[in-house]
């Protein structure tokens, strides 16, 4: 089975520029969660879905980042306009929540994204 | 306050040893669960292996097993037999037991080097 995919792998920007990453979570998983990860703040959970559903976006740094889930194989973490200090790896993980679920988190390969 | 302490910021194993990996948590909660994942050099968060609050004998998944004493809050991870590719970041993390949240709170990794 694929697991968790993400795209890019890496994008280098200019700041003030729109990124866009994208992520599509393990087919039948009902959960999907983006983190940012930095040296100085480690692993940081941005925003999380349930059924499509945004349940808790107080990670998401400022209105300069948004996030969409239009359907259950498709996810968009979008920065407008991206700074500098956003520069960091981009998770995505997805999980089965609910009944005798574990509901471990699977994660992508993430993004590495450089704004300049 | 910090809900998982890593206090191991680096560790050096010789290969075919076994490393104990400490990890810390708090919760008032008293059901959650509990994860290590691991992350080389390549980037990736890859799960390793959970134990749920509940469980009465601690988890084991090849040559990782987990070291589980709820009343210390303690979850050490134990890598036996350790091999040249388990050089990486191991990170510890907790869910808390409420229903409606699946956030998982990580702590500040752990580097593992293992040594020929």
């Amino acid at each position: 089975d694929a697991g968790v995919i993400q795209s890019p792998r890496h994008e280098v920007t200019e700041m003030g520029q729109e990124v866009t990453l994208r992520c599509k979570p393990i087919s039948g998983h009902n959960s999907l969660f983006w983190y940012r990860q930095t040296m100085m703040r480690g692993l940081e959970l941005l925003i999380y879905f349930n059924n499509n559903v945004p349940i808790d976006d107080s990670g998401m740094p400022e209105d300069r980042f948004s996030a969409k889930m239009p359907n259950a194989s498709f996810s968009t973490l979008k920065i407008q306009p991206s700074e500098p200090r956003d520069s960091a790896v981009y998770f995505c993980a997805s999980s089965l929540e609910g009944g005798l679920a574990k509901n471990i988190q699977y994660f992508g390969a993430g993004t590495r994204l450089s704004v300049l | 306050a910090q809900k998982i302490t890593q206090t191991q910021p680096g560790m050096f194993v010789q290969e075919k040893e076994a490393v104990t990996l400490d990890c810390t948590y708090d919760t008032s909660d008293q059901s959650y669960g509990l994860f290590w994942y691991k992350q080389p050099s390549s980037g990736e968060m890859i799960f390793l292996i959970y134990q749920g609050s509940y469980d009465e004998q601690n988890a084991t998944e090849g040559r990782y097993s987990l070291n589980f004493q709820k009343a210390r809050k303690s979850a050490n991870l134990v890598i036996s037999a350790s091999q040249l590719g388990d050089s990486a970041m191991y990170f510890c993390a907790m869910r808390e037991g409420r229903s409606n949240d699946y956030k998982l709170s990580f702590g500040a990794g752990t580097t593992v080097t293992v040594r020929a």
